[in-house]
């Protein structure tokens, strides 16, 4: 089965609120995880990755952050604009190089 | 700078058909990886070709299959389709095997098995 999933389908914010989207992962030796964006019609954009040597990890108006002991991570994305609206995967290695494995995806939307 | 670029966008074939995916790497990328992804589902892993050889496989049958060429691009090949094979396709391409801010992706193609 898949080694990473995600908690909610569906997340729905009001434009300018913070957005915390969640992620579990299984295999406790993973060290690298990616997070991706994928808006309507478009391939996954890279947005932020974190190895397992660091708690959290920011980026431009987003934060990752990596909880080993409990094998979750977050996505924070701060001031939520309308643009931010698409399906948010997190990712990690399948063993090899370019092997992904993808969890299911949460889809945000931001309300004006 | 032209990103990876697939054709075509949108595809219609029948149960049994043969279909041919096409994907242009990102210039000075050498490295195209495939996945399927279908509705509702984060991307699946297809196969991997670098110096065109394919390198790394997923969980997928023999009726895919793929192909790379000098310039770098590649094609996806399924042979006789079936009705669950309908999904996006997404390419991705990397300078060398990658991941991350290293790996850049396709829009993708559209195909529907009839």
């Amino acid at each position: 089965g898949e080694s990473v999933g995600l908690h909610l389908p569906t997340l729905s914010v009001q434009e300018g609120d913070n957005s915390i989207i969640n992620c579990a992962y299984s295999n406790s030796a993973s060290d690298y995880f990616i997070w991706y964006k994928q808006e309507s019609g478009k391939g996954p954009q890279f947005i932020i990755d974190i190895r397992s040597n660091m708690d959290k990890r920011q980026g431009q108006r987003v934060t990752v952050l990596l909880n080993k002991t409990v094998k979750h991570l977050s996505l924070q994305i701060a001031a939520t604009q309308p643009g931010d609206s698409a399906v948010y995967f997190c990712a990690e290695p399948g063993g090899s190089q370019g092997n992904l494995i993808f969890g299911k995806g949460t889809k945000l939307s931001v309300k004006p | 700078d032209a990103g990876v670029t697939q054709s075509p966008t949108h595809l219609i074939k029948t149960r049994g058909q043969q279909v041919t995916l096409r994907c242009s790497p990102k210039s000075g990328h050498d490295t195209v990886s495939w996945y399927q992804q279908a509705l509702g589902q984060g991307p699946q892993f297809i196969f991997q070709y670098y110096e065109e050889e394919e390198r790394q496989r997923g969980n997928f049958p023999d009726r895919f299959s793929g192909h790379q060429f000098p310039n770098y691009s590649s094609e996806l090949n399924v042979n006789a389709l079936l009705l669950g094979d309908s999904a996006l396709y997404l390419c991705a391409s990397s300078l060398a095997p990658g991941l991350g801010e290293k790996l850049f992706f396709g829009s993708g193609t559209q195909l529907s098995v009839l």
